[in-house]
């Protein structure tokens, strides 16, 4: 089964400029989700969708970060204009199953965003 | 505030030590579960624990889970250099709710 594919995998922009992530979650996982990764910490989920719907961005800077996941299937995750406190690993996850339950989350390799 | 403390930050012990890291929080969760990363690389899910007191093992690694279900601890027995990682451990705080809340991690290196 092939596993969570991210693309790129490193990026260096300078400030102010836009950047786009792309991820495909594995076959068949309903459930997608960002999270950013800052050096020495843990992720922080940015956001989450169920197929094509949001069920949590509470966490996603709306002013300059965007998602979606059209079809239900990959996701692109923006972020415009970038700031140098953007610079962190952005971490993509799928998980088979919404509702009663343990979920395991399988992730991605990430995405590098260094900003300069 | 971090919901989920993890001590210690960092570890480093020699090949074939036993060691012992923990995850702490104020809040009650549904499940807990660890992973772990490694460089470049996402987090690996190794274990999710459920019920209060639970233990399980996954070989040389010994998973436990608060009787209160607000703490865990990993326990590594004989340390291997492949062990080495950042060990994260994230809560659950509903059922039906997948969202995850994530500590800083154990940063663990093993030396051979």
């Amino acid at each position: 089964e092939a596993g969570v594919a991210q693309s790129p995998r490193y990026k260096i922009i300078e400030k102010r400029q836009s950047v786009a992530f792309w991820c495909n979650p594995i076959s068949g996982h309903a459930t997608l989700y960002w999270y950013q990764q800052i050096l020495g910490q843990g992720p922080k989920l940015l956001i989450q969708f169920q197929n094509n719907g949001v069920v949590d961005d509470s966490q996603l800077p709306k002013d300059r970060f965007s998602a979606e996941r059209l079809k239900g299937v990959d996701s692109t995750l923006k972020i415009q204009p970038a700031k140098l406190e953007d610079s962190a690993v952005y971490l993509c996850a799928s998980s088979p199953l919404q509702g009663r339950g343990t979920y395991e989350q399988y992730f991605g390799p990430g995405t590098r965003l260094t900003v300069t | 505030t971090q919901l989920l403390e993890q001590s210690p930050q960092f570890l480093s012990i020699q090949e074939g030590e036993n060691l012992t890291v923990y995850c702490n929080s104020s809040s009650v969760f549904s499940s807990l579960q660890w992973y772990r990363q490694e460089p470049g690389e996402g987090p690996v899910l190794l274990v999710t624990v459920v019920t209060g007191g639970e233990v399980k093992k996954l070989k040389r690694l010994t998973f436990q889970f608060g009787d209160a279900r607000k703490d865990s601890s990993l326990h590594i027995t004989a340390a291997q250099p492949g062990d080495t990682g950042l060990y994260l451990c994230a809560g659950a705080r509903s059922y039906g709710n997948n969202r995850l809340a994530f500590g800083k991690g154990n940063q663990v290196v093993v030396i051979p």
